[in-house]
């Protein structure tokens, strides 16, 4: 196992655009998170997913986006129609969904909205 | 709701000298707080979690963090930083133990002198 991967690395868009972000978690894990983080700041919780089912939603997740894990392995991230204001580093992580468990972080998508 | 707070944004130490990074929390039940590193380029890596018994907690490359309820504080300390210890470092607070999603501070950029 390579921990978590996530797809594109880059991703540079025009405003107006749809776009989608793939990610991979440890296979063994039915926790899977996505989080954005935008320059200078911490990393801002989005969404998380127990198995297929998407357990929560913060209010930062506009109706723009939306995410899925159809068979509650990989996940896809969709923002539609783009602002610049979503430019950022979106992050997936995965975990045992135990508490006190380590949420692994992949490597991030970094989106550029022109 | 939850917040952590890191107070420093910067802070700039000499190789070999020790280090602590300031960390408070508000969470309204029994805090889960974790130290990631992200060093650029990379994920985030997770140092070191606490979540109940000895206030005081290792974790990996050397780092130590200290729980004081009474202040609401979860300090990462090294004795004797490296070069190779220069990224940024984020405080995390978990909801549901972490397993519900973590709540991050704004990070505190750590700069080595030779």
């Amino acid at each position: 196992d390579t921990g978590v991967s996530q797809n594109p690395r880059h991703k540079i868009t025009k405003r107006g655009q749809n776009v989608t972000f793939r990610c991979d978690p440890i296979s063994e894990h039915n926790r899977l998170y996505w989080y954005r983080q935008t320059l200078g700041q911490g990393p801002e919780f989005l969404t998380y997913f127990q198995n297929e089912a998407q357990l929560e939603k913060s209010r930062l997740l506009s109706d723009r986006f939306s995410a899925e894990r159809p068979k509650g392995s990989f996940s896809t991230l969709e923002i539609q129609r783009t602002e610049q204001g979503d430019s950022a580093m979106y992050l997936c992580a995965s975990s045992l969904g135990v508490r006190g468990n380590e949420q692994f972080f992949g490597p991030g998508t970094r989106l550029t909205v022109l | 709701a939850q917040s952590v707070t890191q107070p420093d944004i910067h802070i700039t130490v000499s190789e070999g000298a020790s280090l602590e990074l300031r960390c408070n929390y508000s969470y309204g039940a029994t805090p889960y707080l974790f130290w990631y590193v992200q060093s650029p380029g990379q994920g985030l890596q997770l140092l070191l979690k606490y979540f109940s018994g000895d206030t005081l907690v290792q974790g990996i490359k050397g780092f130590e963090a200290e729980f004081k309820r009474s202040q609401s504080s979860f300090n990462l300390r090294k004795p004797s930083v490296h070069w190779s210890d220069a990224a940024e470092y984020f405080c995390a607070v978990g909801v549901g133990g972490g397993a519900d999603g973590l709540t991050f501070g704004k990070g505190t950029h750590l700069i080595i002198q030779p």
